[in-house]
């Protein structure tokens, strides 16, 4: 079955504590992307990536890392958690260039930062 | 500016009845694409339907229409014949130029009444 998973689906943390949400897809798609989705804001992307160790900030990137050393995975990292990255975040892939192809979401992760 | 604009932050009908979404969009590229996505109480991201800006007839998914009117920038979400399970907030999304990157509008929040 095509999917995007994610881990964990729920977390809470505490304030600089690091933390890492893995995100793996079976569809062998190129573009990879982070999105955290606040009440009122709608879905906003933190970082992309086109290929493997291609990646590059969206337009949240502050207090997030990225890495992606295979096609199939592409985890954030955050390497100092603060409150206000409480959030719904969403990893989601699709091809590159195929038009209407649409990006796939991961089932999201939530995470609040105590 | 607002690339996705939704202006309606909730809406109600009533089952079996149609009900229209609103979503206009801003952009100077020609090429484009219009998405979209369902996100009911459980959190995961449902794509809908898509629209290219090239496309000469509106998309219809089942259900789902796209009423695309491109001298308005507006691609709005007709559902016919709603059901209590449509009930969930609904997103507009854009990419543009050949990017995969989504622009999301904040979102609409659907009720369906029995």
């Amino acid at each position: 079955e095509a999917q995007v998973t994610q881990n964990p689906r729920y977390l809470i943390t505490v304030t600089g504590k690091k933390l890492t949400v893995t995100c793996s897809q079976n569809m062998n798609h190129e573009y990879m992307s982070w999105y955290r989705q606040d009440p009122g804001l709608g879905l906003r992307q933190i970082y992309y990536s086109m290929n493997v160790e291609a990646t590059d900030k969206g337009d949240v990137p502050e207090g997030y890392k990225v890495s992606r050393k295979e096609k199939r995975n592409f985890p954030l990292i955050l390497e100092s958690p603060s409150p206000n990255q409480t959030s719904l975040y969403f990893c989601a892939s699709s091809l590159i260039g195929k038009g209407r192809d649409t990006q796939y979401f991961g089932p999201g992760t939530r995470l609040t930062v105590l | 500016a607002q690339k996705i604009t939704q202006t309606q932050p909730g809406m109600f009908v009533q089952e079996k009845e149609a009900v229209t979404l609103d979503c206009t969009y801003d952009t100077s590229d020609p090429s484009y694409g219009l998405f979209w996505y369902k996100q009911p109480s459980s959190g995961e991201m449902i794509f809908l339907i898509y629209q290219g800006s090239y496309d000469q007839q509106n998309a219809t998914e089942g259900r789902y229409s796209l009423n695309f009117q491109k001298a308005r920038k507006s691609a709005n979400l007709v559902i016919s014949a709603s059901q209590l399970g449509d009930s969930a907030m609904y997103f507009c999304a854009m990419n543009e130029g050949g990017s995969e990157k989504l622009v999301f509008g904040k979102g609409t929040k659907l009720t369906v009444n029995p």
